[in-house]
């Protein structure tokens, strides 16, 4: 099993062009989960999905948005980048929320936008 | 909503001696988890210990203890007999149950361990 995994490992963009993450998980779960992880911030949900087809916001979802239309894939977009994005994106995933199941953590893609 | 505190930007121990790190939390909710995360320099986010809110007992992970403290609203964690791959950044989180239910982060302490 590879777990969560996370395409591409790095990049850097120019202000506003556009990019997709990917993230794709073979743990059958269902709920999947995109953070941002900046300095002195802790991790901050950008969006998240309880399922194919489903997608919701979270904390900090301004100028992303996400797809989900695989269960095992859930795609982050940045439409046109600014350097407030400048940041590093982790995807998650696990089986549910109800009883505090774990989730489990891709390694990161860190971004830069200049 | 709820809120995590880790107060501690950073700590520093010896090898082979023991470092509790703190972490409280604010909710109103009575049925919760709580985890600590370690992310070392490579950082992948690597689960360390899983806390449930209604059991008693304190979870223990080999040298990975926490110390819950319902009523004061506090899950510190201990690490025992400390070694160099402990060097890490650790990030205390909280959960309540429900569907849908979010993960809410600290803003993480940067432990270094010393030769």
């Amino acid at each position: 099993n590879a777990g969560v995994t996370q395409t591409p490992k790095f990049r850097v963009l120019k202000t506003g062009q556009s990019m997709t993450l990917l993230c794709a998980q073979d743990m059958n779960h269902e709920y999947m989960y995109w953070y941002r992880q900046d300095p002195g911030m802790g991790l901050r949900l950008i969006h998240y999905s309880v399922g194919e087809g489903t997608t919701a916001k979270g904390e900090v979802p301004d100028g992303y948005n996400v797809s989900r239309l695989k269960k095992q894939n859930f795609l982050l977009g940045l439409e046109s980048a600014a350097p407030s994005q400048t940041s590093v994106y982790f995807c998650a995933s696990s089986r549910d929320s109800l009883r505090g199941e774990t989730q489990y953590f891709g390694p990161g893609t860190r971004l830069l936008v200049l | 909503a709820q809120t995590v505190t880790q107060s501690q930007p950073e700590m520093s121990v010896q090898e082979a001696e023991t470092v509790t790190l703190s972490c409280t939390y604010d909710t109103s909710e009575n049925n919760y988890y709580l985890f600590w995360y370690k992310q070392p320099p490579s950082r992948q986010m690597i689960l360390v210990i899983r806390q449930e809110a209604y059991k008693q007992q304190n979870a223990t992970e080999n040298r990975f203890s926490v110390n819950f403290q319902k009523a004061a609203k506090s899950f510190s964690l201990k690490i025992s007999d400390s070694q160099l791959g402990d060097t890490a950044m650790y990030f205390c989180a909280f959960i309540p149950t429900g569907a849908n239910s979010k993960l809410t982060f600290g803003k993480g302490i940067t432990l270094s361990v010393r030769p």
